[in-house]
This record gives structure tokens, sequence and C-alpha cells, in this order.
């Protein structure tokens, strides 16, 4: 199995636009999790889904940031419009079921924005 | 707020050397705890998803212990190698309300470099 992939690995944009990044579970994983790593901070999950439904977003930071899951194989992440205070590495992470599972991490997107 | 503390912060050991570091969580809320080990420049890997209190998990020359009910697990690394240079991060799961899971809390890790 290819693990979890996420795309772009580097992202650098301007305040102001749109980003969107991307992850494919691994297959016949049927929970994934999108993660933002910052120094202040540390690992923080943003949001979960479980059977691509929405589980808690109560991590999301703000209205800047929406997530999707249309289908078993594809979840988005969205920040828009972008701050540069969003510069972080944001993982997506995938496991057989929910909390208790072991995830299996991607390799991350490091955004910067300028 | 719930909050996930791991001690050290960080560790240097040398080769050959024993260690063992502590990650301390609410007793009185818990549903599981996972550890991971993150190397610089890669992404976490999963080491342990502990459950029940007295859980005892190996590989290798890692191992975990868990105490619910005092709000603590160890992690031990026996006779560490400078491949096991890398943070280990803890991450406790607190129940929610319906027996559903909450969401992972990480702590802030231990960063530890074994020199040759």
């Amino acid at each position: 199995d290819a693990g979890v992939i996420q795309s772009p690995r580097h992202e650098v944009t301007e305040m102001g636009q749109e980003v969107t990044l991307r992850c494919k579970p691994i297959s016949g994983h049927n929970s994934l999790f999108w993660y933002r790593q910052t120094m202040m901070r540390g690992l923080e999950l943003l949001i979960y889904f479980n059977n691509n439904v929405p589980i808690d977003d109560s991590g999301m930071p703000e209205d800047r940031f929406s997530a999707k899951m249309p289908n078993a194989s594809f979840s988005t992440l969205k920040i828009q419009p972008s701050e540069p205070r969003d510069s972080a590495v944001y993982f997506c992470a995938s496991s057989r079921g929910g909390n208790q599972e072991t995830q299996y991490f991607g390799p991350g997107t490091r955004l910067l924005v300028l | 707020i719930l909050n996930v503390e791991q001690s050290p912060q960080s560790l240097h050991v040398q080769e050959g050397d024993s260690t063992n570091f502590t990650c301390s969580f609410p007793s009185s809320n818990f549903y599981a705890l996972h550890w991971y080990r993150w190397e610089t420049a890669k992404s976490p890997e999963a080491l342990f998803v502990m459950t029940l209190n007295g859980d005892e998990k190996k590989k290798g020359r890692i191992s975990a212990t868990l105490n619910t009910k005092e709000g603590y697990s160890y992690l031990y690394i026996k006779g560490s190698q400078p491949e096991d240079s890398a943070t280990y991060l803890c991450a406790f799961i607190p129940p929610l309300y319906g027996g559903s899971q909450g969401n992972l809390i990480f702590g802030k890790g231990t960063k530890l470099s074994v020199k040759p």
C-alpha cells in the first residue's frame, strides 16, 4: 500500500489567496484526520471524518478553514483567505476506525503564507 | 481545558543507555492513549495504542505502561541506539458524551538524542 498521500508537499502563497490541501487515505480506512503542526502549539487535531462524515470540527481555527470528504478516498482542507499565521505543516492521517485505532500519517504539506 | 504534559522536554543520552519518559493526562477522563515516534522531516509513526489501566505494550526495545488511575504513561527504551533519536509524542483521548470518542490531544513531545 502507498500509505497516506498528501499533495502538494510544499506550498508558498501570498496572503489572501485560497489554499487547497489534498489527502488520499489508505484504502480500506474509514477514518480520516487533519492536523496542523506549529512550533508554538505543537500538533493539533483540526477535524476528523468517519465514513466521510465530519464527526468533530471543533479544532478548526475559524471560518476561513473548511474541510470536505466527498468520498472514501479523497479529502480536502481549504483555507480562504489565507493569512501568514496559517503557515504550518498540515498532516493528514487515516485509521481503520475512530480514534482508538492506530493512525497512519501522510508526509505533510508545508505551507508558507507570505 | 484538558492538558497533556510530557517530560522531560528533551533528553540526551549515550548509545547503550536505557531511558524513559513520562506522559501525564487527566485521570478523571480517559478513553485511550497513543504513543508516536516522530523523526525530523518525517511524519509521526504510531508506536502503541493503550486503552486499559495496567496495559503494557512492547515493540522491540521500546515498551510502554499505562496507569489511568493516576494519569500517566511511561515509555521506556532499552539500550538506546542513534536511530532512536526522534521526538516521542503521546496523545490522550478523553471520552465524549454518549460513549463516543473524543479528539486526540497531543503533548509537546520529548525530544531524544542518542549519541554514538
